[in-house]
């Protein structure tokens, strides 16, 4: 069964306290997989897509990298503006065209 | 601004009723999707369109949910005798060429 696990559901760092967030992931076919910031009530900001295993991409704090089963989104030293809900995808090729698969995200709180 | 725009925003409506959602993709993207998305969850895929096809269609869209994508441009969303099972956020992306979905600030539906 296709299926997408982000861990942990919330994480509450101080500002400058550094971590990662984990996405696994089981579907078969895999193109490409795909980070996302949600802010509450808006819709999904693409952040990064990562295409093969050992790739990895960056941006100000965040760094993301993909292995063959699981990906990291590793914040480095956060500010308060990071907090967001980050959701992890993964897109599969179907007969019908990309597909992709969501995880449920985790809410991430920076503390000043 | 040439992002994907979604109307309204948010719309309260009394069970019974029919509502209408309009998605606008961007506009050299011929790939649009449809996900419902509720508090604490990833967003669920409901359709998606290929040009003016409607090439897959989620077991979640039950006969009360139509889709449409008119000459291959925007697209509409239609929920017919709405329930309150039915509030949550409606969510238009749309893809590039090289798969990256695009979201829309989405669609807030609240049935009572």
């Amino acid at each position: 069964e296709d299926q997408v696990t982000q861990s942990p559901e919330a994480l509450r760092l101080q500002e400058g306290e550094s971590s990662s967030l984990n996405c696994s992931y089981t579907v078969s076919g895999l193109r490409g997989l795909f980070w996302y910031r949600q802010d509450p009530g808006k819709g999904p900001e693409f952040l990064f897509t990562l295409y093969s295993a050992g790739e990895e991409k960056e941006k100000e704090r965040l760094k993301a990298t993909l292995t063959k089963k699981e990906s990291f989104l590793h914040i480095t030293a956060p500010k308060p503006e990071d907090s967001a809900t980050y959701l992890c995808a993964v897109q599969a090729l179907r007969n019908t065209g990309n597909q992709f698969y969501f995880g449920t995200g985790t809410s991430l709180t920076v503390i000043p | 601004d040439t992002g994907v725009s979604q109307d309204p925003r948010h719309k309260i409506t009394k069970r019974g009723q029919n509502v209408t959602f309009r998605c606008d993709p961007i506009s050299e993207h011929n790939r649009l999707y449809w996900y419902r998305q509720t508090l604490g969850q990833g967003p669920e895929f409901l359709t998606y369109f290929q040009n003016e096809a409607q090439l897959e269609k989620s077991r979640l869209l039950s006969d009360r949910f139509s889709a449409e994508r008119p000459k291959g441009s925007f697209s509409t969303l239609e929920i017919q005798r709405t329930e309150q099972g039915d509030s949550a956020m409606y969510l238009c992306a749309s893809s590039s060429p090289w798969g990256e979905l695009f979201f829309g600030e989405g669609s807030r539906l609240t049935v009572l």
